[in-house]
This record gives structure tokens, C-alpha cells and sequence, in this order.
């Protein structure tokens, strides 16, 4: 299994480009999630689906889209790209209560894309 | 929202010392989370736990959730070099869409000198 697999793993982009991170996952995980890595500030939550075709925002979800049309995917789309929109972006996807065990609830992480915005 | 407060933010050890870590929060959550994340790399989680007062192991890590539900504390014991590294606690709520969401803590780094 590849887990979870994110690309681009490193991006410069100019102000005021879009762009889409990818995400995808072959463990047939319900949850997915992306969060932005700021340094002292932990994981912070951007936006997150409970399955396909559901999605919800998190802490920090300004200035991002996503959208679940597949259980494996999960793009995360920058509009317009902003200095303040540099950081590492991880993709993450978990088992439901659904799909579970009970004891398999916790997070796999993709290794991360790291963007910056000048 | 939610926070999470996470000590110490950074550790100095020598090798072989054990380490110790916690997180605390304002409010409660169903499911406490550790993980380590090594340079470049995501989070990996490193222990799960699922029930107030749960203490769980795994190899020389050893985890607790608060009776309250409002804390966790991490130990690692004799530690080694390759123990470096950024520690984080989340916390996660069950029920509805809570499950999709993550608090995390703002980590603490680890350092282990030979």
C-alpha cells in the first residue's frame, strides 16, 4: 500500500496564481483532511471530508476549496495565492466509526507539500 | 475553537534519560493522539488512546488520557538518538463530524545528545 501520497512536494508560486495540492489515499479511509504546519503552531485544520461528495471547514479555511468526488481523492485548491498562504500542507485520512474497528481511529499522515508564496 | 497546550516546547537530553511530555486542554475530548514527526516527513502516529484513564504502551513510550479528559502525558523511557524529533498531542471529539477533525498541540522538539 502507498498510504497516503501527496505531490507536488515543493511549489513556488507567485501572487495571485492558483493552484491544486493533491491527495490520495488506497486504504479506503472515509475521513480525509488537510492542514497547514506553521513553525510554533502546530497542525491546524483547513478543511476536512467525512466521505465523497462531503466536506466542511476547519479552523483556517480562507482562501482554500476542496472538493470529494472520489473515496481516494482529496485536492486542496489555492484561489489566489497569498505571501501569508506559505507553510507545509499536509494531507491525513482515517477510518470512520463506520468502517473502523474501534481501535484504528487515529490519522495517516501523507508526507507533505511544501509551498511558498512570493 | 479548541487549543491545546502542549509542554515543554523544546527538550535537551542526554541519551538513555527518560522524557516526559503533556498536553492540556480547555475542554474535553473522546480520543487523545501522539505523534512524532522527523524532518521533512509527516506525522506518524506513535500511540492512540481511546477511554478516560486508559494508560497504553508501545515499546519505550507509555501514554495516559487524563480522568478528566482534559489532559495526556507522554514518556519516553531511555532514550535514544533516533528518539529526535517533533512530539505532538491531538485531541479528536466523536460523534457527527467530529470524527474528521484534529486539535493539535504546538509540539515539542526533542533533543537527544549522545
Amino acid at each position: 500500500n502507498a498510504g497516503v501520497t501527496q505531490t507536488p512536494k515543493f511549489q513556488v508560486l507567485k501572487t495571485g496564481q492558483s493552484m491544486t495540492l493533491q491527495c490520495a489515499q488506497d486504504m479506503n479511509h472515509e475521513y480525509m483532511s488537510w492542514y497547514r504546519q506553521d513553525p510554533g503552531m502546530g497542525l491546524r485544520l483547513i478543511h476536512y471530508s467525512v466521505g465523497a461528495g462531503i466536506t466542511d471547514q476547519g479552523e483556517v479555511p480562507n482562501g482554500y476549496n476542496v472538493s470529494r468526488s472520489t473515496t481516494e481523492d482529496f485536492p486542496l485548491r489555492l484561489l489566489s495565492a497569498a505571501p501569508s498562504q506559505t507553510s507545509v500542507y499536509f494531507c491525513a485520512s482515517s477510518y470512520s466509526p463506520r468502517t473502523g474497528d474501534g481501535s484504528n481511529y487515529g490519522y495517516t499522515f501523507g508526507s507533505g507539500t511544501r509551498l511558498t508564496v512570493v | 475553537g479548541q487549543q491545546l497546550n502542549q509542554s515543554p516546547q523544546s527538550m535537551f537530553i542526554q541519551e538513555g534519560e527518560d522524557v516526559s511530555m503533556n498536553c492540556t486542554s480547555s475542554s474535553i475530548f473522546n480520543t487523545w493522539l501522539w505523534y512524532k514527526q522527523d524532518p521533512g516527513e509527516g506525522p506518524v502516529l506513535l500511540i492512540a488512546l481511546y477511554k478516560a484513564g486508559e494508560l497504553t504502551s508501545n515499546g519505550r513510550l507509555t501514554a495516559q488520557f487524563g480522568i478528566t479528559r482534559k489532559d495526556s502525558f507522554l514518556n519516553i523511557s531511555a532514550s535514544i538518538p533516533s528518539d529526535v524529533g517533533i512530539y505532538f498531542c491531538a485531541g479528536q471529539l466523536r460523534g457527527g463530524t467530529s470524527y474528521g477533525k484534529l486539535t493539535f498541540g504546538q509540539g515539542t522538539i526533542l533533543t537527544v545528545h549522545p
